[in-house]
């Protein structure tokens, strides 16, 4: 069964304090790979789309990385407006009408404070 | 501007009442997606539709009813068989070719 499974569940930093965002993942052929932010009572916010291992993307402080298990987000000296739930999901190669649906991980609240 | 909507943003039901929450897209998406958000729950999947007059049930299809009669609008009655029915439901739409998935803002759906 496909499994996305996101580390850690909660995160708090300091102003300034990079750190990274785990998401590992079991499919029988990734499709893509997705990250989204969330803020609290707003609809998931696209940021990221990965294909392939060693695929790296970026926007501003945020860095999406992808291996063959796991995918990484790394935040460069965060800002407390950073402060949101990251989600990760998959999206695996099928057929008909199971192609396109994606597979969602909990999420990491992170949390940076001033 | 080119967007999801989702109305209303909050709903109350009431015991035995079947409710409707509206989703209408135009980014000429094929695909849209009905997703269930519970607290310290990832998003689970209600029902999905990649063209129109065609629909799948997701991993929580109990209690709840989808049409497509349009490629723009995919609404989600949730039914009196839904017997918990409080949570955030959420509305996305997709394209084959970019694959990631436009969510709208969301309707939070509350049990009178």
């Amino acid at each position: 069964e496909d499994q996305v499974t996101q580390s850690p569940e909660a995160l708090r930093l300091q102003e300034g304090e990079s750190s990274s965002l785990n998401c590992s993942y079991t499919v029988s052929g990734l499709r893509g790979l997705f990250w989204y932010r969330q803020d609290p009572g707003k609809g998931p916010e696209f940021l990221f789309t990965l294909y392939s291992a060693g695929e790296e993307k970026e926007k501003e402080r945020l860095k999406a990385t992808l291996t063959k298990k796991e995918s990484f987000l790394h935040i460069t000296a965060p800002k407390p407006e950073d402060s949101a739930t990251y989600l990760c999901a998959v999206q695996a190669f099928g057929r008909g009408s199971t192609l396109g649906r994606l597979y969602f991980g909990r999420g990491t609240q992170l949390t940076v404070w001033p | 501007d080119g967007g999801i909507t989702q109305s209303p943003k909050y709903l109350f039901r009431k015991e035995g009442q079947n409710v409707t929450l509206s989703c209408e897209q135009n980014l000429n998406h094929d695909a849209m997606y009905w997703y269930r958000q519970d607290p310290g729950q990832g998003l689970r999947l209600i029902y999905y539709s990649q063209i129109v007059n065609d629909f799948q049930k997701g991993d929580i299809a109990e209690g709840y009813s989808v049409s497509r009669e349009k490629k723009e609008s995919f609404p989600l009655t949730v039914t009196s068989a839904q017997k918990n029915p409080t949570a955030f439901y959420l509305c996305a739409s997709s394209t084959d070719r970019e694959r990631a998935q436009y969510f709208g803002p969301g309707t939070r759906l509350l049990v009178l």
